[in-house]
Parts: structure tokens; sequence; C-alpha cells
């Protein structure tokens, strides 16, 4: 089974500055997706940022990098130039792109990202 | 931001209640979630839809059922609440396979509180 792997519970930074969340994940497929989402409190959960695991290239999205790394089955999100708005919890995810069907998302649990002023 | 809408918000209800968390999209999207999300835990996947009159579990057993009678709502209900099922329900849903993205669309959330 999949599993995804936060082992930061809690970050913070200065506003901004630069942030880097971990995750790392376990599986022996080759095709899969991995996601950044981030959940504002009390608000919806919105994609942040999306890897497609056969593009070597990181993605990145204005301020949100990741740093891709499919051999050591690592996936960090860095924020650059760290504003308020940014301050949520934020999950990694997993999913399959063969999985056709069911494509159902694996969850880290999180990591609550403090914006100090 | 997505257009999926859950209601209530926030429930509080005594043990014994039935009730039911209202889930409703305007994308015109086939496949839908529940997830259960507990505090500082990741979301675990309770029910999904492939589209009317298709339903099935998720990974985490839950007490709760769902229908699909129509493509945009899917609700979930508790037919006897009790304090173990307090927590955060998420649904979720996701475009058309040939617009596939991987990306699943989440509504506000329902807090659910069984006293």
């Amino acid at each position: 089974a999949q599993t995804v792997t936060q082992s930061q519970p809690e970050m913070s930074v200065q506003e901004a500055e630069t942030v880097t969340l971990s995750c790392t994940y376990d599986t022996s497929e080759s095709d899969y997706y991995l996601f950044w989402y981030k959940q504002p409190p009390s608000r919806q959960m919105i994609l942040v940022i999306r890897q497609e695991a056969y593009k070597q290239q990181n993605a990145t999205e204005n301020r949100f990098s990741v740093n891709f790394q499919k051999a050591a089955k690592s996936f960090s999100l860095k924020i650059s130039d760290s504003q308020l708005g940014d301050a949520a919890m934020y999950f990694c995810a997993y999913r399959l792109i063969s999985n056709f069907g069911n494509e159902k998302l694996t969850f880290g649990t999180g990591t609550r990202l403090t914006i100090i002023p | 931001e997505a257009d999926i809408y859950q209601t209530p918000r926030y429930l509080v209800i005594g043990t014994g209640k039935k009730i039911t968390l209202e889930c409703s999209q305007t994308m015109g999207h086939d496949k839908m979630y529940w997830y259960q999300q507990d505090p500082g835990m990741e979301l675990h996947l309770i029910h999904y839809s492939y589209g009317v009159n298709s339903t099935e579990k998720g990974d985490l057993s839950s007490e709760s059922t769902v229908s699909r009678i129509r493509t945009e709502h899917f609700p979930l209900t508790l037919e006897s609440a009790r304090p173990s099922h307090t927590s955060q329900y998420l649904c979720a849903s996701k475009g058309l396979d040939r617009e596939d993205t991987g990306e699943l669309f989440f509504g506000e959330g329902s807090r659910l509180t069984v006293l």
C-alpha cells in the first residue's frame, strides 16, 4: 500500500523568507501524481502544485516550487517570499495515474505553517 | 474557488440522532468523494462514486452511507450518530477523465460534533 509521510507537524517562517516542507512517500509504482494541497483555517482545501512522476523537471507555480527526487521518493515544497496568506495546513498527496476508475488520493498527516509578521 | 458546496458547515447533535451532510457541485463532475479528517490528521477516504447510482466504500470503514441519485448531489447519512463520529467530513469531486489533471476539488467541509 502507498503511504505518504510528512515529518514536520508544524513549521514557521518569517514573512518574506523561504521555507521548505518535506514529504516522502512509499510506492512500488512508476506512474503517479504527487500533489501539495493547502487548507486555510475554515476554508476549502485547494491545490497548490502538481507533479507527474514521469516528468523530470520540477514543477513551479509562481512562488511555489517542488524538489522531486523520484529515486529517493521525496517531494518537498518550497515557498519563496512567504506571505501572511500562506498560513495554512499543507498536505502532501499521492495518486496513481494508471489506476483507472478509483483515483484515490493518499494524504500525509499535514504540516501546519505559521507566517511570522 | 471551486463550485462545490457542503451544508451544514457546523453541526452539534445528540447521540442517536440521524443526520445528513449535503454535498453539491455545479461542475458536472462524475466522480465524487467523501473524506473524513480528524484534527491534525490526514484525510481518509470513506466513500466514493463514479457517477449516478454508483457508490463504493473507501479505505476507512465508516458507519455512514451515501447515495448518488443525481450527478450534482452526493449526500452522506448517519442513521444513529455517536460521539465516535465526531470529525470533519470533506466532500470532493474530480473532472472528466479526458480532462484529468489529477486534481480534486474540495468543499469547505462539515464539522460534526456528537455529544
